[in-house]
């Protein structure tokens, strides 16, 4: 059973680029949370989605970020106009039930790096 | 808001010791707390976890206690290895109105194990 797939696993991307980062749940799981990671930090919650509806956006950043789940595909987080404090790892976790009691598997995780 | 204070932040120990690592939270309401594990360049993995109606779980070599009144919760990891060097994370899950799951993770401790 693959776990959470994440990619492309390193991305780098100059100031004012545009970057996509990809998260495929574990199979049979329908509740995907994205958290980033700054550098010798722990991880900070942003969105957690379920099929084609984003459920809770209070760690998202206002402007240039937004996140999606599609009926079919992967989630996708995306980032507008990078900028430098952008840079840092960014998880997505799924589970396989709703709220406090669904416990949350980790991806391997996408480093972004802006130049 | 919602804090998770973990202590320490580094911990060095001999082969065969044990580990404590302890965590405070803000929340009363929360009710869900995970350990997670993270290797250099990987995604953080679950390794143990405990709810609120529970005050003491385990597995193997890895323990946790919860103190709900005092708000805290701690893991002990007995018989070190080195294999055991990483990073650990708690989290809370806070209920609140919302319920989503989201996590709210300490700031980590790097365990080093000594042959």
């Amino acid at each position: 059973n693959a776990g959470v797939m994440q990619n492309p696993r390193h991305l780098v991307r100059r100031r004012g680029q545009e970057a996509r980062l990809r998260c495929s749940p574990m199979k049979g799981h329908s509740h995907v949370y994205w958290y980033r990671q700054l550098p010798e930090e722990g991880l900070k919650f942003m969105v957690y989605l379920q099929k084609e509806n984003i459920i809770d956006e209070s760690g998202m950043p206002k402007e240039r970020f937004s996140a999606e789940f599609p009926k079919e595909g992967p989630s996708i987080l995306r980032i507008q106009q990078v900028v430098r404090g952008d840079s840092a790892a960014y998880f997505c976790a799924s589970s396989p039930n709703y709220g406090e009691m669904g416990t949350q598997y980790f991806g391997p995780g996408t480093r972004l790096t802006v130049l | 808001g919602e804090n998770v204070e973990q202590h320490p932040s580094t911990l060095s120990v001999q082969e065969g010791d044990s580990a404590v690592i302890k965590c405070t939270y803000s929340d009363s309401a929360s009710n869900y707390f995970p350990w997670y594990k993270q290797e250099l360049g990987k995604g953080p993995q679950l390794i143990i976890d405990i709810r609120s109606n529970v005050g003491e779980k385990k597995d193997q070599r890895i323990a946790v206690t919860l103190n709900k009144t005092a708000k805290h919760f701690s893991l002990h990891i007995t018989e070190t290895q080195p294999e055991d060097s990483a990073v650990y994370f708690c989290a809370a899950s806070p209920f609140g109105s919302s319920n989503t799951g989201k996590l709210i993770f300490g700031q980590g401790t790097t365990l080093q194990v000594k042959p």
